[in-house]
């Protein structure tokens, strides 16, 4: 079947401690999106990549890291300098001009 | 700029009832429009979408019309179920293919 899928879908930080958060798709999009979601509020973009090997910054990039060495792989790491990174995140493909594919989404609490 | 108002939740109604959720945009140019469901602990999957004015998106007994005189873009169910029970977010793609999200809309459908 074709799809997003991210895992782990919970995932426990310490703190101080770096965490990655895995988004892989098997749709041959070119685009895929970072986004986070805390509870009654809409998604805010943390990072988005375009093509392979380029990545920009949306709004709420500090603290965040991705990489994009691979189409069908976009990472997103939670680093140590995120002081509130309890949330739900959830990662999207896109292809061409059509509409965004989601992902199940992580949910990432703080020990 | 670019945004998406969507109307404060939570919304609560009896089985059959009829439902309006008001999405209202501010847009450069001529965006795409869609309206996305989220049922509890699970990602977004897009509901309905239009991509010119007039057009009408339809999905599982839902509507929205794409209106924009009024730059709004209103979700619409004759007959509520309970399995309709979610959280609505109402999104825009401009031209430059970034999407902005609404805040959402929670749905809760009782028996």
């Amino acid at each position: 079947d074709g799809g997003i899928t991210q895992s782990p879908k919970y995932l426990f930080r310490k703190e101080g401690q770096n965490v990655t958060l895995s988004c892989e798709q098997n749709l041959n999009h070119d685009a895929m999106y970072w986004y986070r979601q805390d509870p009654g509020q809409g998604l805010r973009l943390i990072y988005y990549s375009q093509i392979v090997n380029d990545f920009q910054k949306g709004d709420i990039a500090e603290g965040y890291s991705v990489s994009r060495e691979k189409k069908e792989s976009f990472p997103l790491t939670v680093t140590s300098a995120q002081k509130n990174p309890t949330a739900f995140y959830l990662c999207a493909s896109r292809m061409g001009s059509e509409t965004q594919y989601f992902g199940p989404g992580t949910r990432l609490l703080v020990l | 700029g670019n945004s998406v108002t969507q109307m404060e939740g939570p919304v609560t109604l009896s089985e059959e009832a009829f439902l309006t959720i008001n999405c209202t945009y501010t847009a450069t140019g001529y965006p795409s429009l869609f309206w996305y469901v989220q049922y509890p602990g699970e990602g977004l999957q897009l509901l309905l979408k239009a991509t010119k004015a007039d057009d009408k998106g339809s999905n599982k007994g839902f509507e929205a019309t794409y209106r924009k005189e009024t730059t709004s873009f209103h979700l619409e169910k004759g007959s509520v179920q309970v399995s309709d029970s979610a959280v609505y977010f109402c999104a825009l793609r401009n031209t430059g293919n970034q999407f902005y999200f609404g805040t959402g809309t929670s749905l809760t459908v009782i028996p």
